[in-house]
């Protein structure tokens, strides 16, 4: 079984302040892929970056970057000079190779940028 | 490039009243996810459909949720009789042909309350 925990249930954070997002992960598969997620208050899921189990590399797209720690089970998501338009909750999900269509997702950060 | 499309955006019925959810999946996806999303849950498989086939329908609650892909541009998610219990978020979800497991693309969402 598979299995995703974020344990901040909420960050609140003045603009530009940097906000880091943590998600640990459980699974017996060696092959897997995690999945970030963002859901504005409009409501709708948007996709923000998959890796592989066996890419370990950390990965940076604009002010977003991700921290990927196979040796603590670590997928972390860090913004960096957060802006107003990065509140949301944002999911962290993991899916195993064996079946690879059971997307896991964990509880979900809120997270407030206040201006 | 359109994206999921899911209709209606909002529901509003009574208890006992037949609901139908519509959802159009990405031009050239083969898979198709039900999802259903409330606070206590978070975010649940429903129901995985590969070339308008349903491929795991373990997540569908009881008997009164019921789904059909009738051709590779159209589903539908009904429930019958609907319940308070019922209200939630439904997300339809589609992912493009490969070996492997692919990112899934979400749809907008449909609210659902049921008085």
């Amino acid at each position: 079984a598979q299995k995703v925990t974020q344990a901040q249930t909420e960050i609140s954070v003045v603009e530009k302040e940097d906000v880091t997002l943590d998600c640990v992960y459980e699974t017996r598969d060696t092959t897997y892929y995690l999945f970030w997620y963002k859901q504005p208050p409009s409501g709708e899921l948007v996709f923000l970056i998959r890796r592989n189990s066996f890419d370990e590399q950390n990965e940076i797209s604009g002010r977003y970057s991700w921290n990927f720690q196979k040796s603590t089970s670590s997928f972390n998501f860090t913004i960096t000079a957060s802006q107003v338009v990065d509140s949301a909750v944002y999911f962290c999900a993991l899916t195993p190779s064996s079946n690879d269509y059971k997307l896991s997702f964990g509880a979900g950060t809120t997270v407030t940028v206040r201006a | 490039d359109a994206g999921v499309i899911q209709s209606p955006r909002h529901e509003v019925t009574e208890m006992g009243q037949e609901v139908t959810l519509r959802c159009k999946p990405i031009s050239g996806h083969n898979s198709l996810f039900w999802y259903r999303q409330t606070m206590m849950r978070g975010l649940e498989l429903l129901i995985y459909f590969n070339n308008n086939v349903p491929i795991d329908d373990s997540g569908m609650p009881e008997d009164r949720f019921s789904a059909k892909m009738p051709n590779a541009s159209f589903s539908t998610l009904k429930i019958q009789p609907s319940e308070p219990r019922d209200s939630a978020v439904y997300f339809c979800a589609s992912s493009p042909p490969a070996g492997g497991p692919e990112t899934q693309y979400f749809g907008p969402g449909t609210r659902l309350l049921v008085l």
